[in-house]
């Protein structure tokens, strides 16, 4: 099984900053990895697919980038709604996994 | 619309049983990958179950051999079946459409 370390677990930013999250990975996922949204009370969201594919509707301040078995999710410049839990997810091989999560919160 | 709406959930004790309905609309559950990924506060997000290709599946190490995914074509509807269910099995569970469409899900309680 493909293990997914996310960090930080929690990230404290202010609104208007950027806001960096990693992803690594146990093994090669040759870009199989998306990125999710979750708030609370909320269904995930899809963000990034591919490891850099923004998904339909996303804004352009996300982004993903990969370096090996190291992605990186990036989002710009922090908007309110931006604020919620993010998790990594491998779609390579076989049981898909998600890493643990890093949530954003107010600085 | 394209929409997947879940159903099923309940609590129930150690070691029964429980069925969970997906139901699609706008697209065909037949011609997608369709998955179950659960979601418990503490632990986050798990994938569970994915069927592909007719009726081939996939499953976390967990829940092999306790849980069984199926679609039924006449009613653009998958199932997840659950059974030997443990108190860890506790979460809100999703149907997902490739990675993309995700329903509301449906809480699934296991508790004496």
């Amino acid at each position: 099984e493909i293990v997914m370390t996310q960090s930080p677990a929690t990230l404290s930013v202010s609104p208007g900053e950027r806001a960096t999250l990693s992803c690594r990975a146990s093994q090669s996922l040759s870009s199989n990895l998306a990125w999710f949204q979750q708030k609370p009370g909320q269904a995930p969201r899809l963000l990034i697919y591919d490891a850099s594919a923004r998904a339909t509707g996303i804004p352009a301040r996300f982004s993903g980038s990969e370096s090996g078995t190291e992605f990186t999710l990036t989002i710009s410049s922090l908007q309110s709604e931006d604020f919620a839990i993010y998790y990594c997810q491998q779609y390579n091989n076989w049981p898909r996994t998600f890493g643990q999560g890093t949530k954003v919160e107010i600085k | 619309e394209v929409q997947l709406v879940e159903s099923g959930g309940a609590l129930v004790q150690p070691g029964g049983s429980l069925r969970l309905s997906c139901a699609a609309s706008g697209f065909t559950v037949y011609d997608n990958y369709m998955s179950w990924v659960r979601h418990t506060p503490g632990k986050g997000l798990e994938w569970v179950s994915l069927i592909y290709n007719g009726d081939s599946a996939h499953y976390t190490d967990s829940v092999r051999g306790r849980f069984s995914v199926s679609r039924d074509t006449s009613k653009n509807t998958m199932y997840l079946q659950m059974s030997a269910l443990r108190v860890e099995d506790t979460a809100i569970y999703y149907c997902v459409r490739d990675l993309n469409v995700w329903g509301q899900g449906t809480l699934v309680t296991v508790s004496s």
